[in-house]
């Protein structure tokens, strides 16, 4: 049962370089994140998606996109990285429907990115 | 404003009992969680309360009341595994949000 699975684990760019962090389940949950989490901010909320075809912006979506064409595949694509985006990156998904139900959310193991 | 309020560090004996407060004001609630994160990996769900009282499971017990906005985590029988960052998060359903709250987490060392 992989659950969520992310990758990269690790990656360094060069200010300015553009990637995209994949991120896969197969629990045929509807509802897909992304986190970034910094030491002393916690964590954030970049993007977030219910459904496929659906995202909406989180709390620090600038510098980031994300597309939905699948149930299963959340990427996020870093547009022109910054030194701010250096960063553990987690993607995490839920249950969701017209109930959340208890909706707890399922973490992949984080992509740990470094811009320079 | 929408906050989370938890202890930063804590440390307790091996052994021991420990309990991880956090409080909360949030537009809206929808139930509260529990999370659990050692250092190095990702976050993993403990526990979820939605309704006030007691949940609990096995060696971990939280507590929800919604009128105090108030909620405590409550590990017993303390091992070194237990040592681990503690996130409290908020589910807030105002309007059609589906986002949770995070407070920062209380990182919690136990000593043998």
């Amino acid at each position: 049962n992989a659950g969520v699975t992310q990758t990269p684990k690790f990656q360094v760019l060069k200010t300015g370089q553009s990637m995209t962090l994949q991120c896969a389940q197969d629990m045929n949950h509807e509802y897909m994140s992304w986190y970034r989490q910094d030491p002393g901010m916690g964590l954030r909320l970049i993007h977030y998606s219910v459904g496929a075809g659906i995202t909406d912006q989180g709390e620090v979506p600038n510098g980031y996109n994300v597309s939905r064409s699948t149930t299963e595949d959340f990427p996020l694509r870093l547009l022109s990285a910054a030194p701010s985006q250096t960063s553990v990156y987690f993607c995490a998904s839920s249950y969701s429907g017209t109930g959340w139900g208890t909706g707890e959310l399922f973490f992949g193991e984080g992509s740990r990115l470094t811009v320079l | 404003g929408q906050n989370i309020d938890q202890p930063t560090e804590m440390t307790a004996t091996e052994g021991a009992i420990v309990q991880i407060n956090c409080t909360y004001q949030t537009s809206g609630f929808n139930g509260l969680f529990w999370y659990q994160q050692h250092a190095g990996e990702a976050p993993t769900f403990l526990s979820y309360n939605v309704l006030d009282g007691l949940e609990e499971k096995g060696r971990f017990s939280s507590f929800l009341s919604r009128s105090k906005g108030y909620s405590y985590l409550l590990l017993k029988e303390l091992q070194m595994k237990d040592s681990a960052s503690y996130l409290c998060a908020v589910r807030d359903n105002a309007g059609n949000n589906r986002k949770l709250i995070w407070g920062l987490g209380t990182s919690l060392a136990v000593n043998p």
